[in-house]
Parts: structure tokens; C-alpha cells; sequence
């Protein structure tokens, strides 16, 4: 499965548009791109997933460039609660995520 | 509808001492998996399962065992307890099949092996 490259930290005001960025130059043609948060300790929480096409769901927006070696999570008006670590995953296989170290997001009130 | 129950919550073991982390999910998902997380750190993934009677490694398998010969149940054992074993261990569940869905975690299994 492709690495993916994130921040390691990123900072966002209260009601403003959180764009979390991920890189990930050596994906495959049949490999997916999906986005879980984990807040404090809790367990991950599922966000969003994509293959090329942009996605948007009740929670965020996953935005795949057309060459779809990047994407970009964008959570539309953050919150307080909005706060935790956002893990970018790449694989072709749904059962088998791969998670990295992903990026701390900090809304600031 | 209770999701993904993980028990026990919190345990603490003795170096050498077997046990088995329990799992279970009522939402009849075919894929289960179980990893741990060090402090500071991202999910590793154990064992997965992709229906009852199926189960392959994950990243770090070794010292824990898996089985699945249910759908809803996917215990994980810990043979012989090592210091290094200590984490928090996160137990998940999705539907299978060709499609791609997300994922449903436990709240979690916080172990320490002393």
C-alpha cells in the first residue's frame, strides 16, 4: 500500500474551514484514500473515503487532485470538539488499513 | 444496537500470564480487526478477519493468537504476557464484500504488563 505524508501538527480557529492535507505520490489505480480521526484516547472514528472522484458526507469534504497523488480533508466550519488526531490511510484492500502517525488538529476557540 | 464492545476495559497482567482480550459487534459486519496503539503513537494493526473461519496477520501478530467461528465474536489472546505488550488495544468491524466502507472501533482495551 502507498505511504502518506502529513503534518504533524495544524492549527484552526473556531468556525473556519479546517483543510488537513495528505500526500501520497506513489498511490495505485485501485487504491482508496480514507480519512478517520481519533479524538483524545477514544477509539478512531471513521470520516470519509474516496477512490478519485471528490466526496462529501455529513461530517467533511475529501477533495482528490485529478493526478490523485494528494487529497485534502476539509472539515467546513470546525469546532471545538473538532480537535484530535486526523489519520490520512491509503490501501486497495478495506480490511487491512495500514494508520500512520497522523495530524494533530487544534481548533482554537 | 450496541457496535463494537471490547471487554475488559482495563487490565493489568503479570509478565508470563495468558488472556484473551474479548470483541464482539451485532451489526453482522464480515471484516474484523484488532490493533494496539503506544502511547504517542498511530494503530498497528495485529490479526484481521474477513468472515468466520478467516483470519490472516497483520503488521505486529506475534505473541497474540486470533480465531473467529462466529461472525460477531474476535477474541484475541496474549500466550505469554511480556512487558512490551503493554498498549491500548482497539478492536474494529466493517462490512465486507467488494465495496469499501469505514471502519467502527471498540472503545478500547488499556493493558499493562508489569
Amino acid at each position: 500500500d502507498a505511504k502518506t505524508t502529513q503534518p504533524p501538527s495544524m492549527d484552526c480557529a473556531e468556525g473556519r474551514a479546517a483543510n488537513l492535507p495528505c500526500n501520497h505520490s506513489t498511490i495505485s489505480g485501485n487504491e482508496y484514500v480514507y480519512w478517520y480521526r481519533q479524538i483524545h484516547s477514544q477509539g478512531p472514528q471513521y470520516i470519509i473515503h474516496g477512490l478519485k472522484n471528490n466526496e462529501t458526507n455529513e461530517m467533511a469534504s475529501l477533495i482528490i487532485t485529478e493526478d490523485r497523488k494528494s487529497s485534502t480533508l476539509i472539515l467546513p466550519h470546525a469546532t471545538l470538539r473538532d480537535t484530535a488526531v486526523y489519520y490520512c490511510i491509503v490501501s486497495s484492500r478495506a480490511q487491512k488499513l495500514v494508520f500512520g502517525q497522523g495530524t494533530r488538529l487544534t481548533i482554537n476557540p | 444496537n450496541a457496535g463494537v464492545t471490547q471487554t475488559p476495559k482495563f487490565q493489568v497482567l503479570k509478565t508470563g500470564q495468558s488472556m484473551t482480550l474479548q470483541c464482539a459487534q451485532d451489526m453482522n459486519h464480515e471484516y474484523m480487526s484488532w490493533y494496539r496503539q503506544d502511547p504517542g503513537m498511530g494503530l498497528r494493526l495485529i490479526h484481521y478477519s474477513v468472515g468466520a473461519g478467516i483470519t490472516d496477520q497483520g503488521e505486529v501478530p506475534n505473541g497474540y493468537n486470533v480465531s473467529r467461528s462466529t461472525t460477531e465474536d474476535f477474541p484475541l489472546r496474549l500466550l505469554s504476557a511480556a512487558p512490551s505488550q503493554t498498549s491500548v488495544y482497539f478492536c474494529a468491524s466493517s462490512r465486507g464484500g467488494e465495496g469499501h466502507y469505514g471502519y467502527t472501533f471498540g472503545s478500547g482495551t488499556r493493558l499493562t504488563v508489569v
